[in-house]
Parts: C-alpha cells; structure tokens; sequence
C-alpha cells in the first residue's frame, strides 16, 4: 500500500522569505515521489519529481526537494517566496508493485504569499 | 512541451443526461487518466488506460465509464448524470518506458473541465 500525508493544509509567507512545505509518504517500495503545483481554474503542473537518483532534486522556479528515506520525507522548499507562488501544492507518491502505475495524492497544501 | 486538452472548460448539464469529456494528448503517451477534484477530498483516480482500448478502474469508477478508441484520446462518460457528479475532472497522461519501473513518469495535466450538473 502507499499514501502520503501533507502536514500542513494551509501555509503563510510573507514574500521574500522562504517557504517550507512538508510531506510524508509510505511506500512498501522504493517509491517515485513528485510536487506538483495548482493555479486557480488550472491543471496540475509539474515542479520536480524524485526517482532515486540524487536526493536533493531541484525543479522550476526555484523550488527544490529532499528525499530522506529515514524520515520518509520529502519536503518543498524554496528560498525566497513570489507572490506568484500562491497557489496548491500537491506531494505525490507512485508505486510499483501492487500499485504500478497508480499515482495517490495528498490532499494538497494552499500557500499565501502576504505582500 | 505535452499538451493535453479538455475540449471544454466549463459545463452544465441536467440530472439524467448521458455526458462526454473529451481529452486529447499530443505526445503520443501510452498512459491516460482521469480524476476529479473536490475541495477537502483531493484528487481522486476515476479511470486509467495503458493502452488503446484498454482501462483500469481507479478509486472511484462507480457512475462513469470510459472509452480509448485511438491513443490520443481518451474519453470519460457519465451514463446517467447526478448531482453528486459535479466537480472538476481532470485528464492526465504520461510516458511508460520500456525496461522502466512503473510510476517513475510524470502525469501532464490538462486545464480541466468543471461540470456542474443540475
């Protein structure tokens, strides 16, 4: 089985500082894991996906991501918040195994960026 | 880049119609799925296809149905639209890799279509 849990439904930043979404996973496999993110009234975009090469993925717009396996984390970050950063954020885990080919994804984590 | 389109934005239809969403990839993807969105409930997996005239049910296929004629497009059906149908459903597609490990691909989403059924 495989689920993934982000911690925080909503997150505030004020623009300039850095932003820190978090998400866990469970996986009975060595999993491939993905951020994507959401616009109002648009389809999920992809920013970076983790398939067990380096741990620390960098993805576009200056966001980045590490895998630790001991924590089963795989957390968002980026540096220094845009206001056109605001928008949802989904972690998603995807399987192998009983679940090839399956994507699940967390319930999403809405970002504010404050002026 | 991937293009996949959802032939319409925004659609309202009354309860008891039979409904069609259309979506159509352009980067010949053997993967297509489709998803519906509910505030507080996620994305949710309705149906996937690995192939031309081949389907899965996802998580939820109870009420659709789904048709893949041609690999470019993949077509989600409402046989006798409800109420609790409207939502926002979502088309993605992705690459499978030979040799490679499922799920190691990324979905590319398309816009969506936000059905209201009334």
């Amino acid at each position: 089985a495989q689920s993934v849990t982000q911690l925080d439904s909503h997150v505030s930043v004020s623009e300039g500082t850095p932003v820190l979404l978090r998400c866990n996973y469970s996986s009975s496999y060595s999993p491939s894991l993905f951020w994507y993110v959401q616009h109002p009234n648009k389809g999920l975009q992809l920013l970076l996906k983790y398939t067990s090469a380096a741990t620390l993925v960098k993805g576009i717009n200056g966001f980045e991501a590490e895998f630790k396996k001991s924590e089963t984390s795989f957390h968002l970050t980026k540096p220094s918040a845009h206001m056109s950063d605001a928008a949802e954020y989904f972690c998603v885990v995807s399987g192998r195994g009983t679940n090839a080919g399956k994507s699940t994804f967390g319930d999403g984590t809405t970002l504010t960026v404050k002026p | 880049d991937v293009k996949v389109t959802q032939s319409s934005r925004y659609l309202v239809k009354r309860t008891g119609e039979k409904v069609f969403l259309e979506c159509v990839q352009d980067m010949d993807h053997e993967n297509m799925f489709w998803y519906r969105q509910d505030p507080g409930l996620g994305l949710r997996l309705i149906y996937f296809s690995y192939d031309v005239k081949m389907k899965e049910k996802g998580d939820i296929p109870e009420g659709y149905s789904v048709s893949r004629e041609k690999k470019e497009r993949f077509s989600l059906i409402l046989e006798s639209a409800s109420t609790n149908q409207t939502s926002m459903y979502l088309c993605a597609s992705s690459l499978s890799v030979r040799g490679a490990i499922w799920g190691n691909q990324p979905q590319h989403f398309g816009d969506g279509t936000r059905l209201s059924i009334l």
